[in-house]
């Protein structure tokens, strides 16, 4: 049973296209995250959500937005990609904010052609 | 600026040749710091949290430790499925950082049999 799992795991489209990836967590965990790992594999952090509500919001162009309906998913919207939105998207939760380990996702493998 | 520098880039070994991973960092109040393993087309896998200065973790042939600025992963006689990327990542205290995980680029270790 997977603790942190992601869906797509791989997502091609279009320039200008709009795609959600989903995540689901059933470890009970208070906070969830989302962090983009780029080509030179370096993971960032894009946003941060504890009990539904958004705590982190790094540098991230409007056309993310991540939803999270409930304390167990977090979604991410993409509104028209970019070429340079491809990359590995990783979803993770933790127990508190910062405080414990995080569990990652197996990634969302996103190309923007 | 906070930052996370992890040494060297990429280091190969033989089997049973013990060596070790570096992880400096630069925060303004660190509240605890991680370690993780990737593998290739996987999402990191927690190995390590150290929380203080002189603190040390063990599993298997790893053991991490920590100094008020850096962090080592000392591997022991390492095997060839040790090899993958090792994450450092940091969780700072307090302010807009709070809740956060800053990771270094990451060390790939490969090792030959």
């Amino acid at each position: 049973d997977t603790a942190v799992s992601q869906t797509p795991k791989y997502l091609v489209t279009q320039m200008g296209n709009d795609k959600s990836i989903k995540c689901e967590q059933n470890l009970g965990h208070d906070t969830m995250y989302w962090y983009k790992q780029d080509s030179k594999k370096f993971l960032k952090i894009m946003f941060s959500y504890n009990n539904k509500e958004l705590i982190i919001n790094e540098t991230v162009p409007n056309r993310f937005s991540p939803k999270s309906p409930d304390k167990a998913h977090l979604n991410l919207h993409i509104n028209s990609l970019e070429l340079g939105d491809s990359a590995v998207y990783f979803c993770a939760s933790s127990q508190y904010r910062g405080d414990t380990e995080a569990f990652f996702g197996q990634g969302t493998r996103l190309t923007v052609v | 600026e906070d930052q996370v520098t992890q040494s060297p880039e990429a280091l190969r070994l033989q089997e049973g040749e013990s060596s070790s991973l570096n992880c400096s960092y630069t925060v303004s109040g660190l509240r605890g710091l991680f370690w993780y393993r990737q593998d290739p087309g996987k999402g990191p896998e927690f190995l390590f949290t150290l929380y203080s200065a002189g603190e040390e973790k063990e599993k298997e042939r790893l053991k991490a430790t920590l100094t008020k600025k850096e962090s080592f992963l000392h591997i022991t006689a390492p095997k060839p499925e040790d090899s993958a990327t090792y994450l450092c990542a940091v969780s700072m205290a307090g302010g807009t950082s709070y809740g956060k995980l800053t990771f270094g680029q990451g060390t790939i270790l490969t090792v030959h049999p």
